[in-house]
């Protein structure tokens, strides 16, 4: 079955930096790869997703690329200000979308 | 704000009880997806409904059970409850299959 591996599992940030956070996954059925920012005692929100037809996606400070060949995925945060602070989950599907497996989470914090 | 809502918010269980939870999906989604998130980890795929029918199941025993009505809300039953079915409970709802999922702001179950 699917294995999704997410790194790191807390990220600290000064406002204004970037935050990188990669995953990894096993099935190479998957082809879809959403993520998802969850802030505390909320739901998880979807805020970028990425398709296996594509490499890379970019929509304002938050872009995601996606590298088949090596079954990794990277979300990037650029200009990061203390909104950004959440829980940020990447995910993997193959036959559905709504049928997901998940990353354990990066805790990031940005810091004023 | 997405339009998938899930009842209750919370509730309290004993061990042994049995439980039903219920989510009503965004207007026009046919898909509906059951996750169990621990606490501090990633959401785990219970199972999905799609029209009416169960369309994958993750790795939980078959105490957890579900169904999917005629207008498309679902229901996860419980039975037996254990300790470890302490979690916060979500529903995503998805126009198609193929589409991206949304979810409701979860069920926070507590067995005690």
């Amino acid at each position: 079955g699917e294995n999704v591996e997410q790194h790191p599992s807390t990220l600290s940030v000064q406002e204004g930096d970037s935050a990188v956070i990669k995953c990894t996954y096993s099935d190479s059925a998957s082809n879809y790869f959403p993520w998802y920012k969850q802030e505390l005692g909320k739901r998880p929100q979807l805020i970028i997703d990425i398709r296996s037809n594509v490499g890379e996606k970019k929509d304002q400070r938050i872009a995601v690329t996606l590298n088949k060949t090596a079954k990794h995925f990277s979300l990037h945060i650029t200009e990061t200000q203390p909104e950004d602070s959440a829980v940020y989950f990447c995910a993997a599907g193959s036959d559905s979308w709504g049928k997901l497996q998940f990353g354990a989470g990066t805790q990031v914090v940005v810091t004023p | 704000e997405t339009g998938v809502t899930q009842s209750p918010t919370h509730l309290i269980k004993t061990r042994g009880q049995q439980v039903t939870l219920r989510c009503s999906s965004q207007s026009g989604h046919n898909t509906v997806s059951w996750y169990q998130q621990a606490l501090g980890q990633g959401p785990q795929f219970i199972f999905q409904y799609y029209r009416e029918e169960e369309n994958g199941r993750g790795n939980f025993p078959p105490r957890f059970s579900g169904l999917q009505f005629p207008n498309y809300s679902s229901e996860l039953n419980v039975n037996a409850l254990e300790l470890d079915d302490s979690a916060l409970y979500l529903c995503a709802s998805s126009y198609r299959l193929n589409t991206e999922a949304f979810f409701g702001q979860g069920t926070r179950l507590t067995v005690v």
